[in-house]
């Protein structure tokens, strides 16, 4: 298994701002995406991070808005951008190792824009 | 391209049965099941493979139809821990590991 670890766990920011959310793996890992969780609702997948290179977006998402890094394979960025009252939602990471194996969830980013 | 959960919320007595089903419009290459308890990250319970396998542990298991492009998931002789969301996370692009997340079922277990 695999330990993942979020911060902030919350923030509650100003509309107009940016909030940087950091997710760090605590071992090596293939693959490592980013989701979005209404409360009460399903998780939407942002992206997919690359370690190295650009990442991958889902359709509805793009990197002017939610930039990304990975700088490598344990560690990986969700910039928010730009906030509105329509980002406020719960963010989470998650990470998986090569082959058909499960997924590793962070406990997420609960995030207000006020 | 979301996957579709039966039924949304179930409301159960502590030993009742279960079951949560998972359907596909597109073809699948695996199927994920989570749980996820108010507040908490998403735990995985089990994975399937195309090829019709089914998976367990303890008193929950899995099933997978490729051909139908659906998935059950069985939980028996429920117990109070088992309440929480249920999502099932379907991969359509083989090794890519990403995953597409129905909209959940709510489990409630009373005593």
């Amino acid at each position: 298994s695999a330990v993942i670890s979020q911060k902030p766990s919350r923030d509650i920011c100003q509309r107009g701002t940016s909030l940087t959310i950091q997710c760090q793996v605590d071992s090596q890992v293939t693959m490592m995406f980013w989701y979005r969780q209404q409360p009460g609702q399903s998780l939407t997948l942002i992206a997919t991070a690359n370690q190295g290179s650009e990442a991958t977006y889902e359709s509805g998402f793009v990197i002017d808005k939610f930039p990304i890094s990975r700088p490598n394979l344990t560690f990986s960025t969700l910039t928010v951008s730009n906030m509105s009252p329509e980002d406020s939602s719960i963010y989470l990471c998650s990470a998986s190792r090569q082959g058909n194996t499960e997924a590793f969830f962070g406990q997420g980013t609960r995030l207000t824009v006020v | 391209q979301q996957p579709v959960q039966s039924p949304q919320a179930v409301i159960l007595r502590e030993g009742e049965d279960a079951v949560i089903n998972c359907s596909s419009s597109k073809a699948l290459y695996s199927v994920h099941w989570y749980r996820q308890k108010h507040g908490e990250a998403p735990v995985f319970l089990m994975i399937l493979l195309k090829g019709g396998e089914q998976k367990g542990h303890d008193k929950i298991s899995a099933s997978f139809n490729e051909k139908k492009q659906q998935s059950s998931l069985y939980l028996t002789a429920s117990q109070l821990s088992y309440s929480g969301t249920y999502f099932c996370g379907t991969e359509i692009i083989q090794g890519a590991q990403k995953l597409v997340f129905g909209q959940g079922t709510r489990l409630t277990i009373n005593p």
